[in-house]
């Protein structure tokens, strides 16, 4: 079955922790975007990256940051730094060519006390 | 900056019943603009995708339409049962930030039986 699975699907951590969420994909696509979900507000685009070893900040990097080493794999990392961080997060890849559908992951639900 | 809108925020009908959702956007430069499904909880599900040269995209009983020069899309969903309960999001995507995606707070939907 080709997906983007998350892990985990909850997640609890004290103030001051840094925390990593995971995301895995085995549709063989190229993009990877990370979104935060708050309660009445759209997705909002955190970090993304296009192909391997490449990455970009989205509209509200500030306090995360990613990595891709590998194809399948775009983890993002909730530092200290985040003011906020208790949200919704939610994996999407996309192909990378001009349909650019976005298939997302199930989220995980962060928790910072 | 792009806006996305989506009135209403909520929805009630009974079952059985053709019902039309509606997505509003501030700049009509649009790549395209997809639809989206979210269970309580969960990730987004993808429905449909209108690229900015269609008018129109159908898949069963959904049927999502683009005016560009309005800055409208709708999406109807016909002969509606309780398990379409959701939210119902709508995202644009820029021509200029190839990454750049912007979404609706969606419509939350529910059908009664």
């Amino acid at each position: 079955d080709g997906g983007i699975t998350q892990s985990p699907k909850y997640l609890f951590r004290k103030e001051g922790q840094n925390v990593t969420l995971s995301c895995e994909q085995n549709l063989n696509h190229d993009a990877m975007y990370w979104y935060r979900q708050d309660p009445g507000q759209g997705l909002r685009l955190i970090y993304y990256s296009q192909i391997v070893n490449d990455f970009q900040k989205g509209d509200i990097a500030e306090g995360y940051s990613v990595s891709r080493e590998k194809k399948e794999s775009f983890p993002l990392t909730v530092t200290s730094a985040q003011k906020n961080p208790t949200a919704f997060y939610l994996c999407a890849s996309a192909r990378g060519t001009s349909s650019n559908e976005q298939y997302f992951g199930p989220g995980t639900r962060l928790t910072v006390t | 900056k792009q806006e996305v809108t989506q009135i209403p925020a909520a929805l009630s009908v009974p079952e059985g019943e053709n019902l039309v959702l509606n997505c509003s956007f501030t700049d009509s430069a649009i790549y395209n603009l997809q639809w989206f499904r979210q269970d309580p909880g969960k990730g987004l599900t993808s429905l449909l995708l209108i690229q900015s040269s269609q008018r129109e995209q159908t898949s069963g009983r959904l049927n999502a339409s683009l005016d560009k020069s309005s800055g409208r899309s709708t999406l109807y969903i016909a002969a509606s049962q309780p398990g379409d309960s959701a939210t119902y999001l709508c995202a644009v995507r820029d021509p200029r930030g190839y990454q750049k995606v912007t979404f609706g707070t969606g419509t939350k939907l529910q059908v009664i039986p």
